[in-house]
């Protein structure tokens, strides 16, 4: 069965700062993969998505993520967070069997950005 | 055009009622998902529709039940509301174009059972 781990719950990070979001994966075909933010009261928004080509791909708001085959990763990037960057920020596997489709999501990072 | 729209955005209702979550979209998409989100959790999957009159369960049914007699409508009824049903709902669409296309979320309702 798909699984999708997000490792670290809550991030802190300076404003400026890099950000890094890691998110783990498990699944027995190719997998669709992406990134979803919310913030607060809000619904989910895409940031990005990744199905084949270009192994590191590039997103809204300044965000990029990097596919691993090897180590079923594709982990979140931003060189310089805003402080509007404080979200939460979920990675999510794209299941796929005959005549069905559905999305299968980690538990979530939530990133607080400090002055 | 408005998207995935959700109705209400809060409600609190009593153990025992029941009460129905409106989804509605104008993309004119097949596939239509229900989550709940739950703190530290994530979001699981409740019921979808990949098209009018059909409708599957997802990970979390139970105490749950969905209808699909349009394209643009899936409503979810809670029939015996229950504290564990405390939690912020989404309701999605997918256009089902291609599989890298993502989901359209709507803002949520946001449930207490009390």
């Amino acid at each position: 069965a798909q699984s999708v781990t997000q490792p670290d719950i809550h991030i802190t990070v300076s404003e400026g700062a890099s950000l890094e979001l890691r998110c783990n994966y498990s699944y027995g075909a190719t997998p669709y993969l992406f990134w979803y933010v919310q913030s607060p009261g809000q619904g989910l928004q895409l940031l990005l998505k990744y199905f084949s080509g270009d192994t590191l791909v590039q997103g809204i708001k300044g965000f990029e993520a990097e596919f691993k085959r090897s180590q079923s990763s594709f982990n979140l990037r931003k060189p310089s967070v805003h402080w509007s960057d404080a979200a939460e920020y979920f990675c999510a596997v794209g299941v796929v069997v005959p005549n069905d489709y559905k999305l299968s999501f980690g538990a979530g990072t939530t990133v607080t950005v400090r002055a | 055009n408005a998207g995935v729209t959700q109705t209400p955005k809060f409600r609190i209702l009593k153990i025992g009622q029941s009460m129905t979550l409106q989804c509605t979209q104008d993309m004119n998409h097949n596939y239509m998902y229900w989550y709940r989100q739950d703190p530290g959790m994530g979001l699981k999957l409740i019921y979808y529709s990949v098209g009018a009159g059909i409708t599957d369960k997802g990970e979390v049914p139970n105490g749950y039940n969905v209808s699909r007699s349009t394209t643009e409508d899936f409503p979810l009824r809670l029939e015996l509301a229950a504290p564990s049903q405390t939690s912020v709902y989404f309701c999605a669409s997918w256009a089902a174009s291609s599989y890298n296309s993502p989901l359209h979320f709507g803002n949520g309702t946001r449930l207490t059972v009390t």
